[in-house]
């Protein structure tokens, strides 16, 4: 069985500082693992997710990842925060052996930004 | 390129009755997932439909059933609605092996 662990379930930065929220995950199998954005009242949006290759994923919005295989870790990352980056947030791990990529997610971590 | 797309977007049903949601894939993909979004918790997953059979199914009563069509648009239906039933319903479509996106979702109140 595949879990996710969000570390805070809010984060609040001021605009134009680093962004930074956490994920860690359990998987007996090598993982895929995502990170989604959901604005109020709307679904979800991927930002970006790694497979395999690279360690370091980048995304859109100026958001990257790294895959940190040793910590089990998949933490998300913004150099200067922008007001319109509030938002949830969510990690999520699917397993590589599955056809239909079912997705693992954390619990979310909702992002304020303060002017 | 029309994305995912789910109707309706918001409907209130009361205890016991049946509802049915529904989603329309993004041109090309063949696989449906439906996932259940409780209020302040991330989505869980409900079960997923390929070539119009159910192919996983997550920890969900059998009151949570759902149908794909040959267009590859799926339905979600719930009887015997819970008060616990109230969440943010997500369908998402993907190709097979590949990455799922999501629609709006269907906002469920039941009173």
């Amino acid at each position: 069985a595949q879990s996710v662990t969000q570390l805070g379930s809010h984060v609040s930065v001021s605009e134009g500082a680093l962004v930074l929220l956490r994920c860690n995950y359990s998987s007996s199998v090598p993982p895929y693992l995502f990170w989604y954005v959901q604005y109020p009242n709307q679904g979800l949006q991927l930002l970006l997710k790694y497979t395999t290759g690279a360690t370091l994923v980048k995304g859109i919005n100026g958001f990257e990842a790294e895959f940190k295989k040793s910590e089990t870790s998949f933490h998300l990352t913004k150099p200067s925060a922008h007001m319109s980056d509030a938002a949830e947030y969510f990690c999520a791990v699917s397993d590589w052996r599955d056809a239909g990529n079912k997705l693992t997610f954390g619990g979310g971590t909702r992002v304020l930004v303060k002017p | 390129d029309a994305g995912v797309t789910q109707s309706p977007t918001h409907l209130i049903k009361t205890r016991g009755q049946q509802v049915t949601l529904r989603c329309s894939p993004k041109s090309g993909h063949d696989t449906v997932s439906w996932y259940q979004q409780a209020l302040g918790q991330g989505p869980q997953f409900i079960f997923q439909y390929y070539e119009e059979e159910e192919r996983q199914r997550g920890n969900f009563p059998d009151r949570f059933s759902g149908h794909q069509f040959p267009n590859y648009s799926s339905e979600l239906n719930v009887n015997a609605l819970l008060l616990g039933d109230s969440a943010l319903y997500l369908c998402a479509s993907s190709p097979t092996r590949d990455t799922q996106y999501f629609g709006p979702g269907t906002r469920l109140t039941v009173l």
